[in-house]
């Protein structure tokens, strides 16, 4: 099983909302990533969780706030955020942290945020 | 600081044309290359990788890539494209674990 999921796939939200994605993957990877996509324009890594432990948060605003309660799952928790955080939000996952695996990709959460 | 440049924002070729893709890549230190292809609304899949070895990459879908150290390009190519293609292709460098950066995209538009 090579599939990274994430729910939901379509998020409508409000300025004043909390909401939260969710990602999982069942190969046994132990790095999972956040990456924030706008439209016409390459993935932004946001934050990297390496054996359970945030290893990377690229300065990300305090509005996202991600989460990694086991190894096979991440979320990323949304508040109070901005119409220009509206975009594809992508979960991937690797083998490690600790060496250059290739990363899988889930099939993205599309936030509107209004 | 590592960068990838990726030369044509859009490639519009004819059905089973040739085409290549160009990519461009900055690094001080030795790196790994990937290219990943994302179709119309859906995440990025893995298309090929070079880590170490053989300069010349394959992918299952007809795909290749030829790592070239001295111009320090990671060019793909296929001999022959399909609708299918038609897709957004993103070359991606990794210098050290975890940290992939992209290229701006090239769209990949198959005419019939």
């Amino acid at each position: 099983d090579t599939e990274v999921t994430q729910t939901p796939k379509h998020l409508v939200m409000g300025m004043t909302n909390k909401k939260s994605l969710k990602c999982e993957q069942h190969m046994g990877h132990r790095a999972m990533y956040w990456y924030k996509q706008k439209a016409k324009k390459p993935p932004e890594l946001m934050f990297v969780y390496s054996y359970e432990k945030l290893s990377i948060n690229e300065s990300v605003p305090s509005r996202f706030s991600p989460e990694c309660p086991n190894s096979s799952l991440l979320n990323l928790h949304l508040h109070a955020l901005q119409p220009e955080d509206s975009a594809l939000y992508l979960c991937a996952s690797s083998q490690d942290g600790a060496s250059p695996y290739e990363q899988y990709f889930g099939p993205g959460t599309r936030l509107t945020v209004t | 600081a590592q960068s990838v440049t990726q030369l044509d924002s859009q490639v519009p070729v004819f059905e089973e044309a040739p085409v290549e893709l160009r990519c461009n890549y900055s690094s001080s230190v030795s790196v790994y290359l990937f290219w990943y292809v994302q179709y119309p609304n859906q995440g990025l899949q893995l298309l090929l990788k070079y880590l170490s070895g053989s300069t010349l990459v394959e992918s299952i879908n007809g795909f290749e890539a030829e790592f070239n150290k001295s111009q320090t390009s990671f060019h793909l190519r296929k001999p022959s494209v399909h609708i299918s293609d038609t897709a957004e292709y993103f070359c991606a460098v990794s210098e050290r674990a975890q940290k992939l950066v992209f290229g701006q995209g090239t769209r990949l538009t198959i005419n019939p």
